[in-house]
């Protein structure tokens, strides 16, 4: 089963818009972190937001928020005021015990028009 | 933060051959990690890598294969062994902190893009 489902692959979002991009989790464990990342066209990995399994509020960064549904096992990232520098592969990723690995998603291609 | 120089950042090799990628980090880490992605794809873990013990590997990726050295805390190399045009890729290392915090987030080091002729 997959540990982290991304169920789009590609997304358009207008200038100045907001947009959610979707992410399901798989975990029997009750400790873990959920963790989002951009990687533009040139490659870096770059880390956006953190939403710890215990954490009762949702995580906010800047223009990043984190819509976290624990009993839907979801963690979906809300980009706020798109703009054209957000064009870029954006990854959901999960580390639990006991090997505290991060497992990433499929990824989904968000693309902002202007 | 932490900073990870990667080497070399592309090569073309011959099939056949073998290419070893190392991974230096400005400060002491626990547990560094190897992954692969292909151009457009998601990260697939390849193992992971603590100082002072043998890697563990992922489901369909073998030692053979992809051989890890991790001397110290701050320098691991994967080497690709007997290449195939399947291996063509691009390999990423990665590394977290604090195996026992969970809220810390992953750096990684800009990538090695290997393609096999």
């Amino acid at each position: 089963a997959q540990k982290i489902t991304q169920t789009q692959p590609g997304m358009f979002v207008q200038e100045k818009e907001a947009v959610t991009l979707d992410c399901t989790y798989d975990t029997s464990d009750p400790s873990y972190g959920l963790f989002w990342y951009k990687q533009p066209s040139s490659g870096e990995m770059i880390f956006l937001i953190y939403q710890g399994s215990y954490d009762q509020q949702n995580a906010t960064e800047g223009r990043y928020s984190l819509n976290f549904q624990k009993a839907r096992k979801s963690a979906n990232l809300v980009i706020s005021a798109s703009q054209l520098g957000d064009s870029a592969m954006y990854f959901c990723a999960m580390r639990e015990a006991p090997g505290y690995k991060y497992i990433f998603g499929t990824g989904t291609r968000l693309k902002v028009l202007a | 933060s932490a900073v990870i120089s990667q080497k070399p950042s592309r090569d073309i090799c011959q099939r056949g051959t073998s290419l070893t990628i190392q991974c230096q980090v400005d400060s002491q880490v626990t547990m560094m990690f190897w992954y692969r992605q292909q151009p457009g794809q998601s990260l697939t873990l390849i193992a992971t890598a603590n100082q002072g013990s043998e890697a563990t590997y992922e489901s369909g990726f073998v030692i053979d294969k992809f051989p890890i050295s991790r001397p110290n805390l701050t320098f691991s190399t994967l080497t690709v062994s007997n290449m195939s045009p399947e291996d063509s890729s691009i390999y990423l290392c990665s590394v977290g902190r604090g195996r026992e915090i969970m809220n810390t987030e992953a750096f990684f080091g800009q990538g090695t893009r290997l393609t096999v002729v």
